[in-house]
Parts: structure tokens; sequence; C-alpha cells
């Protein structure tokens, strides 16, 4: 059973739209929860990440929104670019394990 | 990023080899990680590190075992090669008390 689900599973934005990615989880325990952004043939890469004693956290053009009683949180991509184009990952950790649980993933692409 | 290496970055296999995937870090980190990443699924945890004497199983250890030779040094094993391995291999490193995860280029790795 996922941990974490996550939706859409790929996405198309015309630049300069938003992108919204979502995320729900179950386990209660989750105390932080970070979003990984991959490029084709790399690694994935820390995007932008959030505990739950905040309920939202921009960076630049990129926020996380996080409702804890519904247990979900979203990436929001403001002014979307082409060079934004990648695999975005949402995953989820408990208690400074470092132990992830991953999102299946949502391919983004935008058009110029 | 290139603290983190991964030996091969591709490979191609027959069913029922053993076959070996290394990963390197520079970046002096205690914590290694070894995932999977499958279309659809996201990234999945194969075997976590912490330290040098410490190996741990993740969600889908079954079919593959890890040796930790040093602080910087941890390898993936398939003692015997099935299709259904057929992944994208990333290693992942972090630093105690934190909690951002590094990871490498990925290994490619088909099984025949």
């Amino acid at each position: 059973q996922q941990q974490v689900k996550q939706s859409p599973q790929s996405l198309i934005v015309q630049k300069g739209g938003i992108s919204i990615i979502n995320c729900a989880y179950e386990n209660t325990a989750f105390d932080y929860f970070p979003w990984y952004q991959q490029f084709p043939g790399k690694g994935p890469a820390l995007l932008i990440a959030i505990r739950p004693d905040v309920s939202e956290k921009k960076e630049g053009r990129f926020t996380i929104s996080f409702n804890k009683s519904a247990k979900q949180f979203s990436l929001h991509i403001m002014d979307s670019q082409p060079g934004d184009s990648a695999t975005y990952f949402c995953a989820a950790s408990k208690g400074g394990f470092n132990k992830f649980y991953f999102g299946s993933g949502t391919k983004l692409n935008v058009k110029p | 990023d290139a603290d983190v290496t991964q030996t091969p970055r591709n490979r191609i296999t027959k069913t029922g080899k053993r076959i070996m995937l290394e990963c390197s870090q520079t970046k002096g980190h205690d914590r290694m990680y070894w995932y999977r990443q499958d279309p659809g699924l996201g990234l999945r945890l194969i075997y976590y590190s912490f330290d040098v004497k410490d190996i741990n199983k993740g969600e889908i250890s079954d079919g593959y075992s890890v040796s930790r030779q040093a602080q910087a040094k941890f390898s993936l094993s398939l003692e015997s090669a099935i299709p259904n391995q057929t992944a994208l291999y990333f290693c992942a490193t972090s630093d105690f008390g934190a909690n951002e995860q590094f990871f490498g280029p990925g290994t490619r790795l088909t099984v025949l």
C-alpha cells in the first residue's frame, strides 16, 4: 500500500500558468514533507520542503500548501516556465529517520 | 550531483546473472540509501545504512543485498537478476540530523 498518493500522473501547462500537484498521506506520524524535482537523466534534487507546524511555505515561484486535518499537501508553481518541465515527487518521512516514502511522480510539461 | 557517483550508468544483463551496482560519495555523509524508480510507482526504498555497521531493509529488499564497505561506499547486489528488476536505480546520501537526501545520477539496469 502506497504511503503517499500523488496526482496527477502528468500535467501540461502553458507558459505563465500555474502548475498544481497534489499529494495525500495516511500516517499522522509523518513530520517532514519534501518535494523533489527530477530532470531527464538526472537524480532527484530537493526543491522545497515543509513541516506540519506551518500551512504554507514559499520559495520564489514555488509554494507548498499544507492541510494537516485533511492530510494533504500540494506544490504550486506560479508563472510556470519551460525550464520547469521535469518530474516532481512528493515525499514524507517521520521522526528524523530520513526514511522517505515517495509519491508516484508527476511529469510536468510547460509549453512555450 | 557530482558528489554522489554511481557505476555503471547503464547495464544490460541476462536473467540469472549476478550484478553489482556501486555508489561512492565525497560528501562525508553517514547515511546512504538505495532506491529503485519505476514508471508510475515513484521511488521505492530498497536498503538503507545509517553508518558502516548499520544496514536496514527498506520496502522492497527481496532479491537484493547490500554492502557498506566504507563510509563513502555502498554497493547493491542482485544475486540472480530477473526481468522485473529492470529499473532505474538511485543511490542517495544524507547527513546525520539533516533531512535532505542527495541523489546520484542513477543506473539504468535492463535484465533480459
